[in-house]
């Protein structure tokens, strides 16, 4: 059983609307969670952290997290073209580890 | 420095050489991780260093694989007898301490023939 998983797309929007991506994880004591996104052949690059349930909002984007269904989402608000990418959902699994569990990524295209 | 830096960008040789590939953490970040990233897949762990110490190597797939950070700076990932599987981007990343932010590097892809 994977322990981060995430539907891996392709996901393609039309440019201005919404992008939701959505990443469920199997540790219960998971504590820090977040979202890079990848452009293809580069370093993935932070783009949200969350770690109380809830939502978090910066910018066009808001992570939302839910503890009780291992749930954690990233919306994309007036997505644009260049929010074209691959986004990587992130676990810290908090059980003394302090490396991240990665999902496989989906790939987002925004169509303008 | 201002990011994390990773040397070469590319790296290619031949199934049995060996290889070291560097990596030089943002300063004063005291936790420095290495993952490798298959094409298609998301990065996956190999080793933490907590300042000069491997506090997780847990990840490293085989005894091939060593990695050193004599300073609590930089560190070197080394792969020995190299196999055709051993062929990913290897990424760096650090952070300020345990459980903080990570950043990542630019990664070096290893291409082994």
């Amino acid at each position: 059983q994977k322990e981060v998983e995430q539907n891996s797309g392709p996901l393609s929007v039309p440019e201005g609307a919404i992008a939701s991506l959505n990443c469920t994880y199997s540790d219960r004591g998971s504590q820090s969670f977040f979202w890079y996104r990848q452009y293809s052949g580069k370093s993935p690059e932070l783009i949200m952290f969350i770690y109380s349930n809830g939502d978090k909002e910066d910018g066009r984007f808001t992570a939302q997290l839910n503890k009780a269904s291992q749930y954690v989402s990233l919306l994309i608000r007036d997505s644009q073209p260049s929010d074209s990418a691959t986004y990587l959902c992130a676990v810290n699994m908090g059980t003394g580890a302090n490396n991240l569990f990665f999902g496989t990524g989906t790939r987002l295209t925004v169509i303008p | 420095g201002a990011g994390v830096s990773q040397t070469p960008s590319n790296k290619v040789t031949e199934k049995g050489k060996y290889v070291e590939l560097r990596c030089d953490p943002i300063s004063g970040h005291t936790a420095l991780y290495w993952y490798r990233q298959s094409l298609g897949q998301g990065p996956e762990f190999l080793i933490y260093f907590q300042g000069t110490g491997a506090a997780d190597d847990s990840g490293l797939p085989n005894d091939r694989f060593f990695a050193v950070r004599p300073e609590g700076s930089v560190s070197t990932l080394k792969i020995q007898r190299t196999e055709r599987g051993d062929s990913a981007v290897y990424l760096c990343a650090s952070s300020l301490g345990p459980k903080n932010i990570q950043y990542f590097g630019a990664g070096t892809r290893l291409s082994v023939l």
